[in-house]
């Protein structure tokens, strides 16, 4: 489990600023996902990428970006937040193919005022 | 499209009864099906996956693909699989999973 972390755990931002979170495995594994949790609705993929400088966008990619330039790193972006982006994000992994085990870190809690 | 639905939000049993969640899939084409759960400050993991056709925890699901569901049963609830459940199915390519709702079970003493 301690092969994949997310960062910062918690985060409090503002309407219309710029947040980051980042993810990083160690395994080397091709694939790597955000999805965002939200009662009632689960888990909703947000971006994928299966491999370094491959992304692509999941259900609800709007108002976020994501960046591969290492195998190992995954970070997503919230170009300007709004308050419906108050979520919890959860960050996984896997081996490439279908079917394959995620493996997910441990999440971020965003609170966005 | 895919879809997966998990009807129950929130499922309270007593601890040695049975217990079923239910899932529910619409999908074209031949399924993969899996069940993760997140205990209580742990992160989410896979419990079981149907074509392993395994039993973890002394949990069982069985894909019926004439109800297109894939239940997930124990036939004694223990206090300690109190958890999130959530049902998930893996898309055609890569490995992108479309989850449930999510349903929160909690077994009493």
């Amino acid at each position: 489990d301690a092969g994949i972390t997310q960062s910062p755990r918690y985060k409090i931002t503002e309407t219309g600023r710029q947040v980051t979170l980042m993810c990083h495995q160690t395994w080397s594994h091709s694939y790597m996902f955000w999805y965002r949790q939200d009662l009632g609705h689960g888990l909703r993929l947000i971006y994928y990428s299966a491999a370094a400088d491959i992304t692509d966008k999941g259900e609800v990619p709007d108002g976020y970006v994501v960046s591969r330039s290492k195998t190992e790193n995954f970070p997503l972006t919230l170009e300007s937040a709004t308050r419906s982006q108050t979520s919890v994000y959860f960050c996984a992994s896997s081996e490439s193919g279908v079917g394959k085990t995620q493996y997910f870190g441990p999440g971020t809690r965003l609170l966005v005022l | 499209a895919q879809r997966v639905t998990q009807p129950e939000k929130l499922l309270s049993v007593f601890k040695g009864a049975p217990v079923e969640l239910k899932c529910n899939y619409s999908y074209s084409g031949s399924p993969e099906l899996f069940w993760y759960v997140q205990y209580s400050r742990q992160r989410l993991q896979l419990l079981l996956r149907h074509i392993s056709r395994e039993s973890i925890k002394g949990f069982t699901a069985d894909l019926n693909k004439g109800e297109t569901s894939f239940h997930l049963k124990k036939p004694f609830a223990q206090e300690e699989d109190s958890a999130m459940y959530y049902c998930a199915l893996v898309r055609n390519a890569g490995n992108m999973l479309t989850f449930g709702g999510g349903t929160r079970l909690m077994v009493k003493p």
